[in-house]
Order: C-alpha cells, then sequence, then structure tokens
C-alpha cells in the first residue's frame, strides 16, 4: 500500500531564512508521481511540482527547488529566503499509476509558519 | 491551466438535511474525478473514485448511501451528504482528472457546517 510520511507538524522560521521540508514515501510500483500541494488559510491547493518516478533530476523554480532521492525514498521541499507569504499548510503526495489507479495518497503535511 | 469549480464555497445547514455539492471541470473533460474530505488541521482523505456513466468507487469506511455521488457527464460531478450530521461538517474537496493525462486538478473545497 502506499503511504506518504511527512515527519514535521508545524516548522517555524524566521523570513529570510531557507526551510526544507521532508517528504519520505511508501510504494511497491515502479511507475509512480510525487506532487508537492500549498494550502493557504484559504483551503484551496496550489499545485507546486509533479515529478514521476523516473526522473530524479532536481528541480528549482524560483525560490523553490526539489531534491528527490528514490534510494530513500524521499522528496524533499526547499524554500530559499523565505517570505511571510509562503506561510501555509504544505502536503507532499504519491500517485501509483499501476495498482491504484492513479489516486492520490496525501502526507499528513507541514504547517510552515514565516515570521516577519 | 485547467480550471475546477466547486458550488457552493460554503454551506450551513440544519441536522437531518441533504446538501449538494456540485464540482464542475471548466475547460476540460474529466472522465475521473474524486472526492476528499478534510477536518481541521488534517490531512485531505480520498472517499471516493467518480466515473463518468458509472458506479463510484468508494473508501474503506465511507459509507455510499450517506455520500451518493453522480457523474452524469464529462464535466460534472455531484456529492449529497444525505441526512447530514454535525459529525459531517468538514471541507470538502473535489478533484477532476483530465482524459488526456494523470494529473488532478482541485476544485477550491467546500465547507459544510450543520447545525
Amino acid at each position: 500500500a502506499q503511504k506518504v510520511t511527512q515527519a514535521q507538524t508545524e516548522i517555524s522560521v524566521v523570513e529570510k531564512e531557507d526551510v526544507t521540508l521532508d517528504c519520505v514515501y511508501e510504494t511497491r510500483d515502479t511507475t509512480y508521481y510525487l506532487f508537492w500541494y500549498k494550502q493557504p488559510p484559504s483551503g484551496e491547493l496550489v499545485f507546486l511540482i509533479r515529478r514521476n518516478s523516473f526522473d530524479e533530476q532536481n528541480e528549482i523554480s524560483g525560490r523553490y527547488s526539489w531534491n528527490f532521492q528514490k534510494s530513500t525514498s524521499s522528496f524533499n521541499f526547499t524554500i530559499t529566503a523565505s517570505q511571510v507569504v509562503d506561510s501555509a499548510v504544505y502536503f507532499c503526495a504519491l500517485s501509483e499509476v499501476e495498482t491504484s489507479g492513479s489516486r492520490l495518497t496525501f502526507g499528513e503535511g507541514t504547517q510552515l509558519t514565516v515570521n516577519p | 491551466g485547467a480550471v475546477v469549480s466547486q458550488h457552493p464555497s460554503r454551506v450551513i445547514c440544519k441536522s437531518g438535511t441533504s446538501v449538494k455539492i456540485e464540482c464542475r471541470s471548466l475547460d476540460f473533460q474529466a472522465t475521473t474525478m474524486f472526492w476528499y474530505r478534510q477536518f481541521p488541521k488534517k490531512s485531505l482523505m480520498l472517499m471516493a473514485t467518480s466515473n463518468e456513466g458509472s458506479k463510484a468507487t468508494y473508501e474503506q469506511g465511507v459509507e455510499k448511501d450517506k455520500f451518493l455521488i453522480n457523474h452524469a457527464s464529462l464535466t460534472l460531478s455531484t456529492l449529497t451528504v444525505t441526512s447530514a450530521h454535525p459529525e459531517d461538517s468538514s471541507f470538502y474537496i473535489c478533484s477532476a482528472r483530465e482524459t488526456r493525462d494523470s494529473r488532478q486538478y482541485f476544485g477550491p473545497g467546500t465547507r459544510l457546517t450543520v447545525l
């Protein structure tokens, strides 16, 4: 069965600090997708990234970067020079293509608070 | 990008009444839609998978007679919470999967409060 673990329940940083959100996953599939979503207080999920299991290249998008390591089943998310607007709950999610019909399994989420 | 809408965004109802929530894909066709439920400070839990023209597949522990799902067209799925009770109060989120793609696009959510 697929499982996603976000061990950090809450993180609090001061503006301009870098912060890394951890995500560890479990799956028996060889083909799967990993996602990160941001959920601000309004509740609407904001898509950040999708990575397929065959692409281990790290990705950078502005202040955001992602480190995908299949050897440790991790897909960590780093925000560089954090800003107050980054405050939100961040979810990591896994979608197995072969066994689960692309259903999404979410981690428990990490509440990030960026203080001025 | 693909847009998914939900209506209503917020609803308050009395215990015992039924509430219908609509999920629409506005600019793409979705053969599959998903319904999630989120309690405060908790993660999203998949309730059911809805396929156009067929019966929904419910996750373990979700009462199919209480949460009725209809996916009558490629752009609309509805979730009806029947005989709602205060414990059904939650944030309900739908997503739609574009036919050509495996990615899910999420609606803005519906906050249900049952008094």
